[in-house]
């Protein structure tokens, strides 16, 4: 069963502006992780926040965490036409072994 | 190059017929997992190895069976391929830190007629 959910499924925005992708999920968690995905590769961590953690950032990246609501942003500033993938939030439980249960993706399109 | 190596990157299935997907990781790493890609889906977990010797069920087992032939190896086998094993089949793996991320193979693209 998904635990994250992504919103908006799909964003489309030009160069330069920001991106902001919401991700809600169900459960208490460990940790939460953002990955990106090129058309057709395989997915590539990005960020990583834990559930004691508020915000953290990884250059043009920002991820905000906030457990009481049970969701998480990912904001990138500055976008670039090479940003342009689909975004998966993840999430740890932190039971038993580790396995991570992603969400369905937001398709991110930068317009040059 | 570290990271995983997934065989084969392409594969026309017809029903019935069996495969085996290879995943191979060199980064020392334990844990080791296969997941299935759909649209709209996400990601699903099909079975993972926790560790070396050890395997476990994820949410859509079904019609599949895996091997953890030593720490770099993870295989997945269909043995009776069906239209609803269509899919894009990613191994991961990562350290045994719970404090980061997957490494994810490259994808193998199955279609079964």
């Amino acid at each position: 069963s998904q635990q994250g959910e992504e919103d908006p499924q799909a964003l489309s925005i030009q160069e330069g502006e920001n991106a902001t992708m919401n991700c809600s999920y169900k459960t208490s968690i460990n940790n939460l992780q953002w990955y990106r995905q090129n058309s057709g590769r395989g997915l590539v961590h990005l960020i990583l926040i834990r559930s004691n953690e508020r915000e953290k950032h990884s250059g043009r990246l920002r991820v905000t965490l906030d457990t009481s609501k049970k969701s998480s942003s990912l904001l990138i500033t500055a976008s670039r036409a090479a940003d342009t993938a689909s975004y998966f939030c993840a999430t740890d439980s932190g039971a038993g072994s580790y396995q991570l249960t992603f969400g369905k993706g937001t398709k991110l399109s930068v317009i040059p | 190059n570290a990271g995983v190596t997934q065989t084969p990157k392409f594969q026309v299935l017809k029903t019935g017929q069996s495969m085996t997907l290879q995943c191979a990781q060199d980064m020392n790493h334990n844990s080791m997992y296969w997941y299935r890609q759909d649209p709209g889906m996400g990601l699903r977990l099909i079975y993972y190895s926790a560790s070396e010797g050890t395997t476990d069920k994820g949410e859509v087992p079904n019609g599949y069976n895996v091997s953890r032939l030593n720490k770099r190896e993870f295989s997945l086998r269909l043995e009776s391929a069906a239209p609803s094993q269509t899919s894009v089949y990613f191994c991961a793996s990562i350290p045994p830190s719970r404090g980061q991320g997957y490494t994810f193979g490259s994808g193998t693209r199955l279609t079964v007629v």
